[in-house]
């Protein structure tokens, strides 16, 4: 079975500074999806960044980026000039074939 | 364009009682997946339904049903409702199985008392 998990149960970030969100995740495939999603006190979960397993370029939305270290099974989430609106839950997702699995997410919490 | 719609977005119920959860995908979406959040916790999956068959089914008791009508709106059911069934279901859909992207309503809130 597939498991993700996230260490950093709580982050903070100056506004305008750079954080890294960790991720790793345990899988004996070799295609699959990784997700990073934000959840705001809405609660609603917003898609911020996606990679494909197969593709070795990381990838990046804007103040978003990831490092994909296939090997490592690492999937760490970077946002740049960090914004108050930010502040969420963020959960690290494993998705093979029609089986989506999340961490335990990481409060980020950016600080004016 | 309408996204993911979930009804209703809270909901208070007793012990032993049965609940009824509704979702709506967006539009042109086949497939829906329901996920039960609890205080603290990343989303746990449920069931994916896609083209109104069951397609997965995650850990969860016989007490959790659900079903996708022609619309392709999906019903989750639970039964029996014990205490540790209070959380926040989330529905999510996607255009297809397999590589699309989940796009998630803003969940129903359950407290069982």
């Amino acid at each position: 079975a597939q498991t993700v998990t996230q260490s950093q149960p709580e982050m903070s970030v100056q506004e305008a500074e750079t954080v890294t969100l960790s991720c790793t995740y345990d899988t004996s495939e070799s295609n699959y999806y990784l997700f990073w999603y934000k959840q705001p006190p809405s609660r609603q979960m917003i898609l911020v960044i996606r990679q494909e397993a197969y593709k070795q370029q990381n990838a990046t939305e804007n103040r978003f980026s990831v490092n994909f270290q296939k090997a490592a099974k690492s999937f760490s989430l970077k946002i740049s000039d960090s914004q108050l609106g930010d502040t969420a839950m963020y959960f690290c997702a494993f998705m093979k074939r029609n089986d989506m699995r999340f961490g335990a997410g990481t409060r980020l919490t950016v600080k004016p | 364009d309408a996204g993911v719609t979930q009804s209703p977005t809270h909901l208070i119920k007793t012990r032993g009682q049965q609940v009824t959860l509704r979702c709506s995908p967006i539009s042109g979406h086949k497939s829906v997946s329901w996920y039960q959040q609890v205080l603290g916790q990343g989303p746990q999956f449920i069931f994916q339904y896609y083209e109104k068959e069951e397609r997965g089914r995650g850990n969860f008791p016989d007490r959790f049903s659900a079903r996708q009508f022609p619309n392709y709106s999906s019903e989750l059911n639970v039964n029996a409702l014990l205490l540790g069934d209070s959380a926040l279901y989330l529905c999510a859909s996607s255009l297809d199985l397999g590589i699309s992207p989940l796009h998630f309503g803003n969940g129903t809130r359950l407290t069982v008392t």
